[in-house]
């Protein structure tokens, strides 16, 4: 596609379920990145991909959070056990390398 | 995880005024850096970057000054329109890194 597509746009979901947040990059980007943003309040890192290279998951904030990433296509980032205070907007960026970074949509995730 | 931007300032700028917007970064290896524009409900946009060996470089309106003396790192829009409202945030990225570490938003309010 021509941007970073997120899905879903919106998810609600019940405090303790599983949720899983899709990121398709820009193709031919070897960088995919994962942030979230709570609501107004700045971009958190969590995790990057680049390549084949060992990820950095130095952002991710608790074991229940993690996220895959297959060759250089489609990411997903797993919450286990949502908890309140992971309600926030999930944002996906890809890149190439050592270049700016495209940002996608988000997905606003709430938990209740 | 890494986190900044607790705290959003606010500019505000008479519709047609230039505008400034100041960003302290944090890491002075830090080799590439990127202003970034988010209207509301959206993802960040990319607007200008500059790596280290610049000081200055200029877009479509907009100007990006670098001082690496003091790690400053401003955004210059001349005529600032309506359509410039929206929460602007720098990015730094270490040298040797793929990962972008976002600096405390600023809302730029453009008064009609």
């Amino acid at each position: 596609g021509a941007g970073v597509s997120q899905s879903p746009s919106n998810k609600v979901t019940e405090k303790g379920k599983d949720v899983e947040l899709r990121c398709d990059p820009i193709s031919g980007h070897t960088a995919l990145y994962w942030y979230r943003q709570r609501l107004g309040q700045g971009l958190e890192f969590l995790i990057y991909f680049q390549g084949n290279s060992a990820p950095d998951k130095s952002g991710l904030p608790s074991d229940r959070f993690s996220a895959e990433r297959t060759g250089e296509s489609v990411s997903t980032l797993t919450i286990q056990r949502t908890q309140q205070e992971d309600s926030a907007v999930y944002l996906c960026a890809s890149s190439l390398v050592f270049r700016e970074a495209f940002f996608g949509q988000g997905t606003r995730l709430t938990v209740v | 995880g890494e986190s900044v931007g607790l705290h959003l300032p606010t500019l505000s700028v008479q519709e047609g005024d230039n505008s400034i917007i100041n960003c302290a970064y944090s890491n002075s290896a830090s080799d590439y850096f990127i202003w970034y524009k988010q209207e509301s409900g959206k993802g960040p946009q990319f607007i200008i970057d500059i790596r280290s060996n610049m000081d200055k470089r200029q877009g479509q309106r907009v100007t990006v000054l670098l001082n690496k003396t003091v790690k400053h790192l401003s955004l210059q829009i001349a005529a600032t329109q309506p359509g410039d409202s929206a929460v602007y945030f720098c990015a730094e990225k270490g040298s040797g890194t793929y990962k972008y570490i976002f600096g405390t938003g600023t809302r730029l309010k453009v008064l009609a």
